[in-house]
């Protein structure tokens, strides 16, 4: 079965630095996500990719991120001056459409460590 | 505004027995879909059922049900034969029409005894 895959699985990284977490979605799903989830906390939305642009971004979204999907199948989270409320469990994920039957398909997410 | 609730933190079930972790969720917009996600201690997030806000039925798959009762906004998963690989943490999520985004709600933590 085709699965999101996210690399790396774990990145430490010292506060002020720039990380960048990629992603590879499900190959035909035309839909992309970042969530990330603060240690112990609930999943937080990002932010909404489709067709090469932002659809949709959260509050927590702020000039300090950004994504690209900067070939057919890569999409990537870039954090710059990362700070230490950075660290969280960072989550991709794809769907088919936008639709509201359809799951989005989560990868198993980038640990980031900011120290 | 969007809004899911998930009221019990840890949940513990016999293994073979059914549970039911509660989910109830406030949204104005008449259409929307509710999933269910379970995230195991390795912390990847398993699509598990879904249900329609126009779904006239309760969703099921294998052991998974899902008791949709719309007037009362609620989503409740039921797991039915527990397993010990059923422990894990379980999300609620909700989507609206006009939204990509999930709302997930807080997660509540299940443990299966052997």
């Amino acid at each position: 079965e085709p699965e999101v895959t996210q690399t790396p699985s774990h990145q430490v990284t010292q506060m002020g630095q720039e990380v960048i977490l990629r992603c590879v979605p499900i190959s035909n799903h035309l839909y992309f996500y970042w969530y990330r989830q603060i240690l112990g906390q609930k999943v937080e939305f990002l932010v909404s990719f489709y067709n090469n642009e932002i659809s949709e971004k959260s509050e927590i979204f702020d000039d300090q991120f950004s994504v690209e999907r900067p070939d057919g199948s890569n999409f990537t989270l870039k954090i710059r001056s990362t700070k230490l409320e950075d660290s969280a469990m960072y989550f991709c994920a794809s769907s088919v459409t936008g639709a509201n039957n359809q799951p989005q398909h989560f990868g198993d997410g980038t640990r980031l460590s900011i120290l | 505004a969007q809004k899911i609730t998930q009221t019990q933190p840890g949940m513990f079930v016999q293994e073979k027995e059914a549970v039911t972790l509660d989910c109830t969720y406030d949204t104005s917009d008449p259409s929307y879909g509710l999933f269910w996600y379970k995230q195991p201690s390795s912390g990847e997030m398993i699509f598990l059922i879904y249900q329609g806000s126009y779904d006239q039925q309760n969703a099921t798959e294998g052991r998974y049900s899902l008791n949709f009762q719309k007037a009362r906004k609620s989503a409740n998963l039921v797991i039915s034969a527990s397993q010990l690989g059923d422990s894990a943490m379980y999300f609620c999520a909700m989507r609206v029409s006009n939204f990509n985004k999930f709302y997930f709600g807080s997660g509540t933590k299940l443990n299966v005894k052997p």
